[in-house]
């Protein structure tokens, strides 16, 4: 089954304790991007890839890294999280032209 | 206002009604996608429609898109009770690599 997977779905954490969230997909997708979710703001891009060792910034990319160092693995990493970074967090991936598969959201936690 | 507004905010209708929702954008487009978002899941993809297609069709959904003025709708028929959901339109922009801007959505609400 074509699916983007992520882990943990649900996380409680403290701040400045480093975290890692996973992201995989089975769909050979060249374009990968990490999202976060909040009341009234709608949907932010965090950082994005369109290859393997191949990222870049999206709109709110401060507080986090990724890395891309296979195609199907795209994992979020907060190196000190704040409260500010309590949110609903997607992982998606696409060919580079085309609809958008999404996972099915990491809760996050900071206190 | 920001690339793909979303209008209304929020929609409640009842059952069997059909539902229209339009999304508004500013810069130029290479598609214009529209999602649906069940409370706290991920997006699923609905349908995508291409910059020089003017209408497209998939099931109880119709999508227009009318590049001048920069705008698209969404029309839901005979609504069901599972369509509730919150739906999102993102436009595909070129900038470097195809980026998808969303909107903030609109919530509707199909009352029994």
């Amino acid at each position: 089954e074509a699916q983007v997977t992520q882990n943990p779905r649900y996380l409680i954490t403290v701040t400045g304790k480093k975290l890692t969230v996973t992201c995989s997909q089975n769909m050979n997708h060249e374009y990968m991007s990490w999202y976060r979710q909040d009341p009234g703001l709608g949907l932010r891009q965090i950082y994005y890839s369109m290859n393997v060792e191949v990222t870049d910034k999206g709109d709110v990319p401060e507080g986090y890294k990724v890395s891309r160092k296979e195609k199907r693995n795209f994992p979020l990493i907060l190196e000190s999280p704040s409260p500010n970074q309590t949110s609903l967090y997607f992982c998606a991936s696409r060919p580079l032209s085309g609809e958008q598969f999404f996972g099915p959201g990491t809760r996050l936690t900071v206190l | 206002s920001q690339q793909g507004e979303e209008d209304p905010q929020a929609l409640s209708i009842q059952e069997g009604e059909n539902a229209t929702m339009n999304c508004s954008y500013k810069t130029s487009i290479n598609n214009l996608q529209w999602y649906r978002q069940n409370s706290g899941r991920g997006l699923v993809h609905l349908i995508l429609i291409r910059s020089n297609e003017r209408e497209k069709h998939s099931g109880r959904l119709r999508v227009t898109l009318d590049t001048s003025k920069k705008s698209s709708s969404l029309l839901i028929t005979a609504s069901r009770a599972a369509d509730t959901a919150s739906y999102f339109c993102a436009t595909a922009i070129i900038q470097g690599a195809q980026k998808l801007v969303f909107g903030q959505g609109t919530r509707l609400t199909i009352n029994p």
